[in-house]
């Protein structure tokens, strides 16, 4: 059974830092994309980067491109993001998601999703 | 980037009835696009993929079709577990996107 589970979230002041995990099982982690994905209390879904299997492309959103880094360890099947100089427009569930693949490689879907970490900023 | 723009914002419908949701792109995504379930205080799940692909589990009332730049998710008999909020997902480009949602509501 695919599992992924999302720590880290939390009050930050704005400007501050912090670092969300996930940690997944159930499936061979190495050979799949994986994303974050988030979404503001009562809002949509707002897509914010995207890593490869083997960690060597990442992607961001222009929202914040900069600012965060999407990262994995595949020894420990862990998928992270780092997100610095935070805004309260930062405040959202933040969803890991793993990546279906079509076409080849060039599509993406998410097939299996964590239940989310909440990031607040606020001072 | 691609913009994806989803209407109506929001519908109001009957157990029975049949349901469509659009979403229109920017630009061409070839079949490039996914449509997502979101029920309130649960992560998305996956519908339908590459515009027309029913995902694993999926009941069969969910399809998906549409090329280049405009798109549609139908449910064929409304269900109660279906009342929810859609969304769709360019994939055309790496920098991802998805639309702004679309509630079913009762």
């Amino acid at each position: 059974e695919v599992q992924l589970l999302e720590s880290g979230g939390g009050l930050v002041e704005p400007g501050e830092s912090l670092r969300l995990s996930c940690t997944a099982s159930g499936f061979s982690f190495s050979t799949y994309a994986m994303s974050w994905v988030r979404q503001a209390p009562g809002k949509g879904l707002e897509w914010v980067s995207n890593i490869r299997g083997n960690g060597d492309d990442t992607y961001y959103a222009d929202s914040v491109k900069g600012r965060f880094t999407i990262s994995r360890d595949n020894s420990k099947n862990t998928l992270y993001l780092q997100l610095n100089s935070l805004r309260a427009e930062d405040t959202a569930v933040y969803y890991c998601a793993k990546g279906k693949p079509y076409y080849g490689d060039g599509g993406l879907g998410f097939d299996y999703w964590g239940q989310g970490a909440l990031v607040t900023v606020s001072s | 980037d691609i913009q994806v723009t989803q209407s109506p914002s929001s519908l109001s419908a009957s157990v029975g009835d049949r349901v469509t949701i659009s979403c229109r792109a920017s630009r061409t995504l070839l079949t490039y696009l996914n449509w997502y379930q979101q029920k309130p205080g649960k992560p998305p799940k996956l519908l339908i993929y590459a515009a027309s692909r029913l995902q694993s589990g999926v009941p069969s009332r969910f399809s998906g079709s549409g090329s280049g730049t405009d798109f549609t998710l139908t449910i064929s008999g409304l269900q109660p577990e279906d009342f929810a909020t859609y969304y769709c997902q360019q994939a055309f480009i790496s920098v991802l996107t998805f639309g702004g949602g679309t509630r079913v509501e009762i």
